[in-house]
């Protein structure tokens, strides 16, 4: 049982790249997430998807893309990567339907853009 | 907008002292939930308490829950040099529709051996 893998863990990237960010869970939760977290800044959520099919916004979703692919996965991209995207991107899966079940983290990808 | 604040920003102390964080938040909750993160990695769940209680413990971890106030306590009794790391506290909306966690800035604890 692997919880969150995410991939890759480290990425660096210029100025105008593109590139995705993979998300799995293998414990068959409805709700998956993806927050960034800067420094002094705490988490915040990019985008999040409450069931298979659905997508929204969350409080810094600008510059950013999402697909839920099917319950399992769940991708984040950067179409123009820009410097103030350098961060550490975490994923996370819930399954609130058990009563707001907590979150279960990957271990993130650290992303730098030159 | 982090809907949690965590106080202090850090916190060092020496190992077998008790360690206490503080999480104020700003609108009405279904749960608080604590987080640890290690230096490199994901959160991890500590602990959730639900808005009608008041108080739960899980092995060293007491935490306290007052909802006129919107705010809570992290209490780690007997400190090891192994809790040194980051406590968050997250808070999701009282209004329905999806579960969205907010996170606060964090607790930085360094625990000296």
């Amino acid at each position: 049982n692997a919880g969150v893998t995410q991939t890759p863990k480290f990425q660096v990237l210029k100025t105008g790249q593109s590139m995705t960010l993979q998300c799995a869970q293998d414990m068959n939760h409805n709700s998956m997430y993806w927050y960034r977290q800067d420094p002094g800044m705490g988490l915040r959520l990019i985008y999040y998807s409450a069931s298979e099919g659905t997508t929204d916004k969350g409080e810094v979703p600008n510059g950013y893309n999402v697909s839920r692919l099917n319950k399992r996965e769940f991708s984040l991209r950067l179409e123009s990567a820009a410097p103030s995207q350098t961060s550490v991107y975490f994923c996370a899966s819930s399954d609130p339907g058990q009563g707001n079940s907590p979150l279960h983290f990957g271990n993130g990808t650290r992303l730098t853009v030159t | 907008s982090q809907q949690g604040e965590e106080d202090p920003q850090a916190l060092s102390i020496q190992e077998g002292e008790n360690a206490t964080m503080n999480c104020s938040y700003k609108t009405s909750i279904n749960n608080l939930q604590w987080y640890r993160q290690n230096s490199g990695r994901g959160l991890v769940h500590l602990i959730l308490i639900r808005s009608n209680e008041r108080e739960k413990h899980s092995g060293r971890l007491r935490v306290t829950l007052d909802t006129s106030k919107k705010s809570s306590s992290l209490l780690i009794t007997a400190s090891r040099a192994a809790d040194t790391a980051s406590y968050f506290c997250a808070t999701d909306g009282a209004s329905g529709g999806s579960y969205i966690p907010t996170f606060g800035r964090g607790t930085s604890l360094i625990v000296h051996p």
